[in-house]
């Protein structure tokens, strides 16, 4: 099946730094790539999709300023948490979408702690 | 809006009992339906999925689902729960007509008593 590599899998930070989300999808074209971010005992929240090449669309109630997201090839996009503060630390998961597919494949998220 | 409703938040069986996982969606269009599992700190693993045809769908780990539109439900079904199946269970909805972008359940923890 379609893999998704998600790293870091767990980060810790300084109030205040930017942290950098990586998400890959190993042997499909993910055309599209969606964000999602889950707290603790909650379910996964849409943060914002993008298509490669394009601007990301973000959720409503979504920071764009703060959650930058990038899609610039095919198999790679990346997630960019800027100033980070405690409230968001969370978990957050990506998942690939290839062509016209209807399925999205995850990967293993990343346990975001911001100290 | 489109909405996931899981009423329970846990449910507790005993390994080698039948379970049932409920699920209801609220969806404008011809929604695409999933199960998902999560272990706990990782990603999720798709269970099984409904698009169209068929109304009972079978999945990985003897897993299967009946999509009911009357009833606007796709309970998630296990004829024999194993200790191993322990872990939390999100059904999520899509559609084309929303760039297949998924809203998901609160999700159901499911603890196996032996």
């Amino acid at each position: 099946g379609a893999v998704v590599s998600q790293h870091p899998s767990r980060v810790i930070c300084k109030s205040g730094t930017s942290v950098k989300i990586e998400c890959r999808s190993l042997d499909f074209q993910a055309t599209t790539m969606f964000w999602y971010r889950q707290f603790p005992k909650q379910s996964l929240m849409l943060m914002a999709t993008s298509n490669e090449g394009s601007k990301a669309t973000y959720e409503q109630g979504v920071e764009k300023d703060k959650f930058l997201i990038n899609h610039a090839s095919l198999t790679l996009s990346t997630l960019t948490v800027t100033s980070a503060h405690p409230e968001d630390s969370s978990f957050y998961i990506c998942s690939a979408r290839a062509g016209y597919s209807t399925e999205a494949f995850f990967g293993q998220g990343t346990r975001l702690t911001v100290v | 809006a489109q909405s996931v409703t899981q009423p329970d938040i846990h449910i507790t069986v005993s390994e080698g009992a039948s379970l049932e996982l409920r699920c209801n969606y609220s969806y404008g269009a011809t929604p695409y339906l999933f199960w998902y599992v999560q272990s706990p700190g990782q990603g999720l693993q798709l269970l099984l999925k409904y698009f169209s045809g068929d109304t009972l769908v079978q999945g990985i780990k003897g897993f299967e689902a009946e999509f009911k539109r009357s009833q606007s439900s796709f309970n998630l079904r296990k004829p024999s729960v194993h200790w191993s199946d322990a872990a939390e269970y999100f059904c999520a909805v899509g559609a084309a007509l929303d760039g297949n972008k998924l809203v998901f359940g609160a999700g159901t923890i499911l603890r196996v008593k032996s």
